[in-house]
């Protein structure tokens, strides 16, 4: 069955600096979505990727679709003390079902 | 607000017990997804419901249940419970396949 893959599961960063988490998938997918999740709140849509090598921002977020529609990125760029979270991709093959990674959780030390 | 609304927020109950989870859908929305979430872990897929019908399923046990209402409500029944099912539970809603979806804030279920 579908599978998705993502990495790190864990990153701890120091205020200003730069993370990075991956999302790969074992088929071609429709479209991937992506979501944070703050600790002890409710996962949050951030933003949706449809196209092939797709590349949406927001402010210091830059989100990236694979050109083969397998694999997607999510950049943070400076982070700060608010983006700690786990960030989850749920990718979509064009079915009924979307399935959510594992997710990446980022500590941000001040 | 996120437009979604789920009920209890909390829950503690025994092994062996039924219980029923509530979720109201934002406005407009069709589909009902059920989520389980153990601690610290990712997000499980359950279940969907579509306009009342069931569009998908995933790792759900038999001894849960859904059914999603003629007023797009749903419902997730847990019976015969067991301490590991203990997690939260998320509902979430969405104009269609495809996109986005909109949690709520969960019910945080204790058996203990």
């Amino acid at each position: 069955g579908q599978q998705v893959m993502q990495i790190p599961q864990y990153q701890h960063v120091q205020e200003g600096e730069d993370f990075t988490t991956y999302c790969n998938s074992s088929t071609t997918l429709s479209n991937i979505q992506w979501y944070k999740q703050r600790p002890g709140g409710h996962p949050v849509f951030l933003i949706q990727l449809v196209k092939s090598g797709e590349v949406k921002k927001q402010k210091r977020l830059t989100f990236q679709f694979g050109e083969a529609k397998k694999n997607s990125s999510l950049h943070i760029t400076a982070t700060q003390t608010t983006d700690v979270g786990t960030y989850f991709c749920a990718a979509n093959t064009g079915g009924f079902k979307t399935i959510f990674g594992a997710g990446t959780r980022l500590f941000v030390k001040a | 607000d996120s437009g979604v609304t789920q009920t209890p927020k909390h829950l503690i109950t025994a092994t062996g017990q039924r219980v029923t989870l509530r979720c109201s859908p934002r406005s407009g929305d069709l589909s009902v997804y059920w989520y389980q979430q153990s601690l610290d872990q990712g997000l499980q897929f359950l279940i969907q419901y579509y306009n009342g019908e069931e569009r998908a399923k995933g790792n759900i046990l038999e001894r849960f249940s859904a059914q999603q209402f003629p007023d797009l409500h749903s419902e997730l029944n847990l019976s015969s419970l067991e301490l590991g099912d203990s997690a939260l539970y998320f509902c979430a809603s969405s104009v269609g396949q495809g996109n986005g979806y909109t949690f709520g804030s969960g019910t945080r279920l204790t058996v203990v």
